[in-house]
């Protein structure tokens, strides 16, 4: 069974750019959660998605937003790219909620 | 207001021992608390998961315990190895119409040899 999938791996954006980062879930996992990890402040949950619905939000600013499709896939979107948004960015998968599968990241450097 | 807080200090134990990270908790009402382990530049894997109705869960060389009174969990590694050196993340999961799964920010374990 193919594990969640991240994609890039790594990305450089310049301030003020705008940044689509992709997730694909383990198969038949429809829960899609989002993360930030940074040394000083570690995860912080963005949002999670189920069947194409965000159910639940973190406490981000409105620059951050995902969607999620009809086949679980998930992207995260986030525009006018700050110094401070140089982040791991985490996608986990889960059935419906509980043991969450993570993929491998995205690092983000915004110069 | 809510936190979860773990040891920020980093654990360093000799191999062959039992390894204890804590994680408490407060203003929090957990369907159920998780552990992962985070090695550098990957993501967490999921190690144990205990209900809000279990005192105490086990799969090999691991234990958690969970106190919804004292609103602690405490995560235990048995005859520990250096390969057992890592970043522990304990999870609280509440639920308000969607899972919300809040990480503490880790325990930094050594295990020497």
């Amino acid at each position: 069974k193919a594990g969640v999938t991240q994609t890039p791996r790594y990305l450089i954006k310049t301030r003020g750019q705008q940044v689509t980062l992709s997730c694909s879930p383990i198969s038949g996992h429809r829960s899609v959660s989002w993360y930030q990890q940074t040394p000083g402040q570690g995860l912080q949950f963005l949002f999670e998605y189920f069947s194409e619905t965000q159910r639940n939000k973190g406490n981000f600013p409105g620059r951050f937003s995902g969607r999620q499709f009809s086949n679980s896939r998930s992207e995260m979107n986030v525009s006018t790219l700050e110094l401070g948004d140089s982040a791991l960015y985490l996608c986990a998968s889960t059935p419906s909620g509980g043991e969450a599968f993570f993929g491998q990241g995205t690092r983000l450097t915004v110069v | 207001s809510q936190k979860i807080e773990q040891n920020s200090e980093a654990l360093n134990i000799q191999e062959g021992k039992t390894a204890t990270l804590t994680c408490n908790y407060t203003n929090y009402s957990p369907a159920y608390l998780q552990w992962y382990r985070q090695d550098p530049g990957r993501g967490p894997v999921f190690l144990l998961l205990i209900r809000e109705n279990e005192k105490e869960k086990r799969k090999e060389r691991l234990k958690v315990t969970f106190d919804t009174t004292l609103k602690q969990s405490l995560f235990h590694i048995t005859a520990s190895q250096p390969a057992d050196s890592a970043t522990y993340l304990c999870a609280l999961d509440t639920y308000t119409g969607g899972f919300k799964t809040i990480f503490g920010a880790g325990t930094r374990l050594f295990v020497k040899a």
